[in-house]
This record gives structure tokens, C-alpha cells and sequence, in this order.
């Protein structure tokens, strides 16, 4: 069975650090684009970053830019997001999608993040 | 960006009945290399990851009822559910995966009238 599980979120300071994984079974994890895409809450889906099979290639949203870091592990079958300098307005559910023919046909369950004080 | 646009936000329909979604991108999302059109459904219900529901503008998901559908090129496209059932109740999404950065519509709220 395909599965992708998130894990890594909770609660953090204002300008604190975090490491999401997302970790992959079912399926070869080298041979899929993987994505992260967040949601805060009640409101609507935002990409956040990209990555390519070899984890050479990466692409994140302007919002995200600087201070997020989107990586893999091939052999380990895991996605991660390093997270820095958050911010308030990155709380949300964090959500690993993986990438067939252009669109996203697996999620995982998601992972929260709060950012507050 | 591309800019995606639903509309309605919400809907009520009767069971049975049918419902209507309608996507705005603020840019073609058909690449004319191959004529496909990047566009993407999904399904999203409370407490869950959203669902992959129609690619390609119109090409349903294995495992994807008959009742949805999916239609529209370039800029304008629809996603159809032609007879509500109980377990349709929903937001629904629009996407483009056509350039970065990747993007989404507001989201409509299919409800039961």
C-alpha cells in the first residue's frame, strides 16, 4: 500500500526552527517529484516547495523563500522540510504530496505546525 | 502567478441533482507542445488530505465515480457532479500545475440542499 506520513510538526516560537519528515512506503521514493503543500486553518491549499527525483532541483514559494529547505533521502525513503525564521502566518497543516504525470496522487496525512508565543 | 479563480464559493444542491464548479485561471494552462491542459481537481472533506479527482482537465483518477467530470481548455474549466450523493459533501479545488508557483482556487463548499 502507497502510503506517505508526516511527522515533525507542533508548537514553536515565533522565529523558532523546525524539521518536518515525511516518510514514504509503498513505493520507490527516487523515482517521484515530491511536494510540500500547506493549509492554515479553515482557510484554503498553498504550495510551499518542490523537489526532483535526485533532490537536485528545488522550487519553493516566494513566501517560503530563504527560509525553508526542501530535501530528500533516497535511501531512506523520506522527504523533509527544514523550517526557520517562522513566522506566525506559517502555522498550518503541512501536507507531503507526491508528484505523478503533473499531478498529486498521494498525500499523507499531514503534520500541524503553530507558530505563537 | 497564475491567478484561480471558483466560483460559486459554495453550493447547495439536492441529492441526485446536479452541481456545477467553475475555474478561472488568470493565464493559459495549456501547453501546446503536447495540448494538454494542466489543470487538476481534487476533493477535500473535514479532516482529511484532499483527493485526487480529475487530471488533465478531464481525465478522472482510477477509483473516481462516473458522476464526476471534468471539462474546459485554456483558461475556463468546469468539474460536474451529475447526481449528488451524501458522501459528496466537500470542498473542492481547483490547481494549476502549469508554472510555478503552483496554485490553487479559493475553493468551493458543496453542501446538500
Amino acid at each position: 500500500e502507497v502510503q506517505l506520513v508526516e511527522s515533525g510538526g507542533g508548537l514553536v516560537q515565533p522565529g523558532g526552527s523546525l524539521r518536518l519528515s515525511c516518510a514514504a512506503s509503498g513505493f520507490t521514493l527516487s523515482s517521484y517529484w515530491m511536494h510540500w503543500v500547506r493549509q492554515g486553518p479553515g482557510k484554503g491549499l498553498v504550495w510551499v516547495s518542490r523537489i526532483n527525483s535526485d533532490g537536485s532541483t528545488t522550487t519553493y514559494a516566494d513566501s517560503v523563500k530563504g527560509r525553508f529547505t526542501i530535501s530528500r533521502d533516497n535511501a531512506k525513503n523520506t522527504l523533509y522540510l527544514q523550517m526557520s525564521s517562522l513566522r506566525p502566518e506559517d502555522t498550518a497543516v503541512y501536507y507531503c504530496t507526491r508528484s505523478s504525470t503533473g499531478t498529486w496522487d498521494q498525500w499523507g496525512q499531514g503534520t500541524l505546525v503553530t507558530v505563537s508565543s | 502567478d497564475i491567478v484561480m479563480t471558483q466560483s460559486p464559493d459554495s453550493l447547495a444542491v439536492s441529492l441526485g441533482e446536479r452541481a456545477t464548479i467553475n475555474c478561472k485561471s488568470s493565464q493559459t494552462v495549456l501547453y501546446s507542445s503536447n495540448n494538454k491542459n494542466y489543470l487538476t481537481w481534487y476533493q477535500q472533506k473535514p479532516g482529511q488530505p484532499p483527493k485526487l479527482l480529475i487530471y488533465w482537465a478531464s481525465t478522472r483518477e482510477s477509483g473516481v465515480p462516473d458522476r464526476f467530470s471534468g471539462s474546459g481548455s485554456g483558461t475556463d474549466f468546469t468539474l460536474t457532479i451529475s447526481s449528488l450523493q451524501a458522501e459528496d459533501v466537500a470542498v473542492y479545488y481547483c490547481q494549476q500545475h502549469y508554472t510555478t508557483p503552483l496554485t490553487f482556487g479559493q475553493g468551493t463548499k458543496v453542501e446538500i440542499k
